[in-house]
């Protein structure tokens, strides 16, 4: 099953900004958007945004999200340490009729 | 406020059958959504197993789709999955969670594989 591919790790600076990148193709990203996930070790995983740049109620304006063409990414602004956590990609493939989802992506805040 | 729960064993043998059920509360399954589940073995990432609708439709992770069973009771507002012929490779935390916006997940269970 093809999964998305995102970077193992990426490490910023507190307070600095952070662009996360999920590539797909057009049967995922490209077709219906991706949706992001945090998870902080040993819990659930927890929706940052979906199809793009839809943001539950409850999550902060700091994370936003968008795509150009295949490729999606999540920014995340004023990093606090608290944002230090892995963060998954995930797309609806249309080809498969299955969910994909990336790697994972380990953000460290120094 | 939408909950999700699993439940099941958490030891199960090789070559047995993984149950496991996922009880909804805050929202009636029958109104709509999908559903399904999402496993994550030690230290690795998310795997998607499969998503159903509420209405019995299903959709299963190619990788698994012959060892895979998902089915929903609406008369308990809950939905199950069961994983046939498990192996080592099995041995996982596994979420239930709305799809398909993964909006809501539940806290995990973690089943072993073993003898």
């Amino acid at each position: 099953q093809a999964g998305l591919t995102q970077p193992p790790s990426v490490s910023k600076d507190l307070r600095q900004t952070a662009t996360l990148t999920c590539t797909g193709n057009s049967n995922n990203v490209g077709n219906q958007g991706a949706a992001w996930l945090q998870q902080h070790q040993g819990h659930p995983p927890k929706l940052l945004s979906y199809r793009n740049n839809n943001r539950p109620s409850g999550i902060s304006e700091r994370f936003s999200a968008s795509r150009s063409g295949n490729t999606a990414s999540l920014t995340i602004t004023g990093l606090q340490f608290e944002d230090e956590a892995d963060y998954y990609c995930s797309a609806w493939d249309s080809s498969l009729s299955a969910r994909v989802f990336g790697g994972g992506t380990k953000l460290t805040v120094l | 406020q939408v909950q999700l729960q699993e439940s099941g064993p958490g030891l199960v043998k090789p070559s047995e059958t993984l149950s496991l059920t996922c009880a909804v509360s805050g929202y009636s399954i029958s109104s709509g959504y999908y559903w399904g589940w999402i496993r994550q073995p030690p230290g690795k990432g998310l795997e998607w197993v499969g998503t159903m609708s509420h209405s019995g439709s299903t959709y299963y992770n190619p990788s698994l789709k012959s060892r895979v069973t998902m089915s929903v009771d609406t008369s308990k507002n809950q939905f199950s999955l069961k994983l046939s012929s498990v192996t080592a490779a099995d041995t996982a935390v596994y979420y239930c969670a709305r799809h398909a916006e993964l909006d809501y997940w539940g806290q995990g269970t973690l089943v072993t594989v073993s003898s």
